[in-house]
């Protein structure tokens, strides 16, 4: 593993199911963060975690979980999913929470019928 | 509120230069990212201004005017692979990026 993986790569889900968005990275990067990018928005922060064993809510969290229990993997979790979820999903990932430059793993394209 | 604004759409020849602007409005500022995205692939860092002043990196140069309020992102030399959106950002007050919607630059033969 090099950088930030995320699976799946991209998935179709009936609304009302669950769904659990996985990245990890290899970086040692004590904070994450999972955006959603939408057609003509800009991205938003769902939630993120300064460092293991803590979460913080962004912009959008409504619908959503995350947890940090090691400093390599943060899920993203939808537990019923709707329509209005549909939207590509960014895992990102920084050194510290400072002023740090963030990298981006490949995203998860996720349609919600 | 806080908002950043950057234009939709810029079109350029191959070999000419290119300069976006991006203005903001935020809650306090931690400096403002650059980041380049290619259709269906995650966006990639280009550049970070915390200071005023002009930040060279080979063909891309950016620079930031903080009482103004005001970045733009320079590109000389174009390429066709350069064709991509370039996502202006900036961390606010609690280290948390704000980000504009993205210019989607096409840049033609």
């Amino acid at each position: 593993i090099a950088g930030i993986t995320q699976a799946p790569t991209s998935q179709i889900l009936a609304a009302g199911r669950r769904m659990t968005l996985r990245c990890t990275q290899d970086m040692r990067h004590n904070a994450m963060y999972w955006y959603r990018q939408d057609l003509g928005l800009g991205l938003r922060l769902i939630h993120y975690s300064n460092t293991a064993g803590t979460t913080g809510k962004g912009e959008v969290p409504d619908g959503y979980s995350v947890s940090r229990a090691n400093t390599d993997d943060f899920p993203l979790t939808l537990a019923s999913a709707v329509p209005s979820q549909t939207s590509v999903y960014f895992c990102a990932s920084s050194e510290t929470s400072g002023r740090d430059t963030q990298y981006f793993g490949p995203g998860t394209r996720l349609t919600v019928l | 509120g806080q908002n950043i604004d950057q234009p939709t759409e810029m079109t350029a020849t191959e070999g000419a230069i290119v300069q976006i602007n991006c203005t903001y409005q935020t809650s306090g500022f931690n400096g403002l990212f650059w980041y380049q995205q290619h259709a269906g692939e995650a966006p990639t860092f280009l550049s970070y201004n915390v200071l005023d002043g002009l930040e060279e990196k080979g063909r891309f140069s950016s620079f930031l005017s903080r009482s103004k309020g005001y970045s733009y992102l320079l590109l000389k030399e174009l390429q066709m692979k350069d064709s991509a959106s370039y996502l202006c950002a900036v961390m606010d007050s609690n280290y948390q990026l704000i980000w504009g919607a993205g210019t989607k630059l096409i840049i033609k033969p």
